[in-house]
């Protein structure tokens, strides 16, 4: 199984600021990853796949970036609306599917 | 619009059964595949397994492999995700998912996701 670690695992910070979000695979997953957006009570929301293509819908402020093991989420100015947890998702083979324990942007 | 609905929430007993429901509309239910998703409290989610709404093909994670099934029902466009021998730790929000691409391929991104049902496992 490829496991996958996210860091930092709390982000503090503004609403304008930049958010810059980590996620590094075990092994190497190509381009095959996807970054969701949670927030409370809600269903995951997909933003980012193949590693940098943004999703239906989402503003141009997401972009995703990397390839092989390390990989990137930055929102370019936070909104308020985008104080959630982000979870990056890969999708390399059928061994399974995996998702990575979620960093927490809060509002610092 | 894309909609899954999904069934209400289980209270079951360690070793009990249960059956969630995924009722797609908004889209040809053939035509993608559907992927259960679940999230124990307070933590992260964990990808389950797929099935193939064109064929019933199914892939499931190795770790729930012969405790959970995944069907279609193409004439209600209903997904459904039964898991066996329930244990205290299968307690979780239970989601279904549909995958971004038509079929016959399999992303295994997921674009539009069911509202969660909510299985409590407790003695």
């Amino acid at each position: 199984e490829i496991v996958l670690t996210q860091s930092p695992a709390t982000l503090s910070l503004s609403p304008g600021e930049r958010a810059t979000l980590s996620c590094r695979a075990s092994q190497s997953v190509s381009s095959y990853l996807a970054w969701y957006q949670q927030k409370p009570g809600q269903a995951p929301r997909l933003l980012i796949y193949d590693a940098s293509n943004r999703a239906t819908g989402i503003p141009a402020r997401f972009s995703g970036s990397g390839s092989g093991t390390d990989f990137t989420l930055t929102i370019s100015s936070l909104e308020p609306e985008d104080f959630a947890v982000y979870y990056c998702q890969q999708r390399s083979n059928w061994l399974g599917v995996t998702f990575g324990p979620g960093t927490k942007v809060d509002i610092k | 619009q894309v909609q899954l609905v999904q069934s209400g929430a289980e209270v079951k007993k360690p070793g009990a059964s249960v059956k969630v429901s995924c009722k797609a509309s908004g889209y040809t239910f053939t035509s993608y595949g559907i992927s259960w998703v679940r999230q124990a409290p307070g933590q992260g989610l964990e990808w389950m397994g797929w099935i193939s709404a064109y064929n019933g093909n199914t892939n499931y994670a190795q770790k729930l492999q012969g405790r959970v099934t995944m069907t279609t029902d193409t004439s209600t466009s209903t997904a459904y995700m039964e898991l066996r021998s329930l244990r205290s730790d299968d307690t979780a929000v239970y989601y279904c998912a549909r995958d971004v691409a038509t079929e016959p391929v399999a992303t295994n991104y997921f674009d539009y996701w069911g509202q969660g049902t909510l299985v409590t496992v407790s003695s």
